[in-house]
């Protein structure tokens, strides 16, 4: 069985500074991927970025990038110059690639940016 | 291009009872996932469904049943409702059933209490 797990309920920010939040994961799939997703208060999830097991390289959308070590089975997510607009719950997601249409989510980290 | 649409925005129900809960998926999208969120977790998979057939299913009972019609949109039944039940349903629409390479797009979710 797949576990996603988020150790941060809640974390703050001030406006401009970087956070990271941590997402740790389990499986026995060799291939899979992972994904972090927004919640704001509107309550649609939006993608925010996603991340492909088998590349080694990081994915980076714009002010989001991650910190994948596989290895360590750890996803975090790092925001550059932090926006009020980034305040919202943050789940951390994985997907094996055997099955491919189910998510796994952790149980999620608010954010607040304060300005 | 119309987004994912989910109603009602919200239900109240009471222990027993049936509920219905519909989903219109995005133009072009011929998949639906319901997923379940309860107060303070990370969203549980229910169903997928992907041209009118159920395409993998979660670890819940089948009092949770679903629907998909031709246009692809989607309803989701509870039957005997428990006070557990009450969460947050979203729905998510992609363009296939592999969500590791479709990306999923969300509902704005339908808040259902039980009393």
């Amino acid at each position: 069985a797949q576990t996603v797990t988020q150790s941060q309920p809640e974390m703050s920010v001030q406006e401009a500074e970087t956070v990271t939040l941590s997402c740790t994961y389990d499986t026995s799939e060799s291939n899979y991927y992972l994904f972090w997703y927004k919640q704001p208060p509107s309550r649609q999830m939006i993608l925010v970025i996603r991340q492909e097991a088998y590349k080694q390289q990081n994915a980076t959308e714009n002010r989001f990038s991650v910190n994948f070590q596989k290895a360590a089975k750890s996803f975090s997510l790092k925001i550059s110059d932090s926006q009020l607009g980034d305040t919202a719950m943050y789940f951390c997601a994985f997907m094996g690639a055997i099955t491919g249409n189910q998510f796994y989510f952790g149980t999620g980290t608010s954010l607040t940016v304060i300005p | 291009e119309t987004g994912v649409t989910q109603s009602p925005t919200h239900l109240i129900k009471t222990r027993g009872q049936q509920v219905t809960l519909r989903c219109s998926s995005q133009s072009g999208h011929n998949t639906v996932s319901w997923y379940q969120q309860a107060l303070g977790q990370g969203p549980q998979f229910i169903f997928q469904y992907y041209r009118e057939e159920e395409n993998g299913r979660g670890n819940f009972p089948p009092r949770f049943s679903g629907l998909q019609f031709p246009n692809y949109s989607s309803e989701l039944n509870v039957n005997a409702l428990e006070l557990d039940d009450s969460a947050l349903y979203l729905c998510a629409s992609s363009r296939g059933p592999q969500s590791s390479y479709n990306e999923q797009f969300f509902g704005p979710g339908t808040r259902l209490t039980v009393l």
